[in-house]
């Protein structure tokens, strides 16, 4: 139930199209969803982040929708650029005392010029 | 922008020697995270502190791993002895508080021969 998981684990798409990664979840008492990116050798960096009040988030060209009665969220990636390859982990919260993340096992993104 | 510093980037080793990794998190962070990321998977939270107390360390394997954040700034991850499973990156993640969005340093890729 603590699980997030993420699909497709690989992800090829041409310059300028769009890029979805899909996530769900069991627990319901997750509360804050964040997708981070992660280039080779770098640590991953906070991409965008939603909670389960709103159904969507866009920053740029980055998209959360949430789906809150289907446990689901995914990643839009609009316009996609060659430098947007690489890997992409969603990951999802508990509140608490903790605010635990629990990662998604990845998706590896390589947009073709 | 200000950021987690960690070293060493890489460390080579021998099984059943000791190893030590270092964490600087971002200036006035009260909470610290310590993950580990096997290659192909997202990040596994090891250790939580908030300032210089532990909060989560139930997935610490307490029989070799050690961590300590002593005066609530800096924290120090350690392996005694080390085995051929330990080989990952080990992450270092910071946030103002519990429950807000946490920032990653580059990590310390190990290899343990």
């Amino acid at each position: 139930q603590q699980q997030v998981k993420q699909s497709p684990q690989s992800l090829i798409v041409q310059k300028g199209g769009i890029s979805i990664i899909n996530c769900a979840y069991e627990n319901t008492a997750f509360d804050y969803f964040p997708w981070y990116q992660q280039f080779p050798g770098k640590g991953p960096a906070l991409l965008i982040a939603i909670r389960p009040d709103v159904s969507e988030k866009k920053e740029g060209r980055f998209t959360i929708s949430f789906n809150k009665s289907a446990k689901q969220f995914s990643l839009h990636i609009m316009d996609s650029q060659p430098g947007d390859s690489a890997t992409y982990f969603c990951a999802a919260s508990i509140p608490g005392n903790t605010g635990k993340l629990i990662f998604g096992q990845g998706t590896t993104l390589q947009v073709k010029p | 922008e200000a950021e987690v510093a960690q070293s060493p980037r890489y460390k080579i080793t021998e099984k059943s020697q000791a190893v030590a990794f270092w964490c600087d998190p971002i200036s006035g962070h009260a909470t610290l995270y310590w993950y580990r990321q096997i290659l192909g998977q997202g990040p596994e939270l090891l250790v939580q502190f908030q300032d210089e107390s532990v909060v989560d360390d139930s997935q610490l394997p307490k029989d070799r791993f050690s961590a300590e954040r002593l005066k609530g700034v800096d924290s120090t991850l350690k392996i005694q002895p080390a085995e051929l499973g330990d080989s990952a990156m080990y992450l270092c993640a910071s946030s103002f508080n519990i429950n807000q969005p946490q920032h990653f340093g580059d990590g310390t890729r190990l290899s343990i021969l």
